[in-house]
């Protein structure tokens, strides 16, 4: 099965710098990659996602880039503020047609903004 | 506004009492999915309903069933819940897999087994 790797575990950067969290993956086949935001006690929300004919997707301040090649896959948020901490899970799925698969998550980043 | 819902947010049970988890969707998707999710960990998948095809996860203990009667509800139930089976218990949903795999999770519903 599906295997996804996720570093780092904590990530901390002061506020208005970057972040940057990777994921690797295992199973070839796999062609969507979705980042999720989860804070506290909350279930995790859907922030962008990339699908595997696309290298790179961008959103306001947050973007995704895929590398298909080599199996990674990274967030980047821009401009951060204290309302970007949280975890964050990126995941992979094979959508196979006529059939319904879950998600494999990593372990999640926690996302640390200090002010 | 559509969305997935989970009640109760938060389900308190002893050692060995059945418990069952409730979570319904406004969004008329094909397949609803079980995530189980213990502290600082990634969720992970217990089982999905494709329609009315159940799959289960090979490693998934035979401790958890789920039902879906229709396509707005679905039921995890634990059957003899165990210490080890407190966590969060997340419900998603999704249209149709073979073109969009966007997963919308609700809230959850936090177990815990005394």
């Amino acid at each position: 099965g599906e295997n996804v790797e996720q570093h780092p575990s904590t990530l901390s950067v002061q506020e208005g710098d970057s972040a940057v969290i990777k994921c690797t993956y295992s199973d070839s086949a796999s062609n969507y990659f979705p980042w999720y935001k989860q804070e506290l006690g909350k279930g995790p929300q859907l922030i962008i996602d990339i699908r595997s004919n696309v290298g790179e997707k961008k959103d306001q301040r947050i973007a995704v880039t895929l590398n298909k090649t080599a199996k990674h896959f990274s967030l980047h948020i821009t401009e951060t503020q204290p309302e970007d901490s949280a975890v964050y899970f990126c995941a992979a799925s094979l959508a196979s047609g006529g059939g319904a698969d879950g998600l494999t998550f990593g372990k999640g980043t926690h996302l640390i903004i200090q002010p | 506004d559509a969305m997935v819902i989970q009640n109760p947010r938060y389900q308190v049970t002893q050692f060995g009492k059945p418990v069952t988890l409730s979570c319904s969707q406004t969004l008329n998707h094909n397949v609803m999915y079980w995530y189980q999710q213990k502290s600082s960990q990634a969720p992970k998948l217990l089982f999905h309903y494709y329609d009315k095809d159940f799959n289960n996860e090979a490693d998934t203990p035979d401790n958890f069933q789920s039902r879906r009667p229709n396509t707005s509800f679905c039921f995890l139930d634990i059957r003899s819940p165990g210490l080890g089976d407190a966590a969060m218990y997340l419900c998603a949903t999704s249209r149709d897999p073979s073109r969009d795999s966007e997963q919308f999770f609700g809230p959850g519903t936090r177990l815990t087994v005394l």
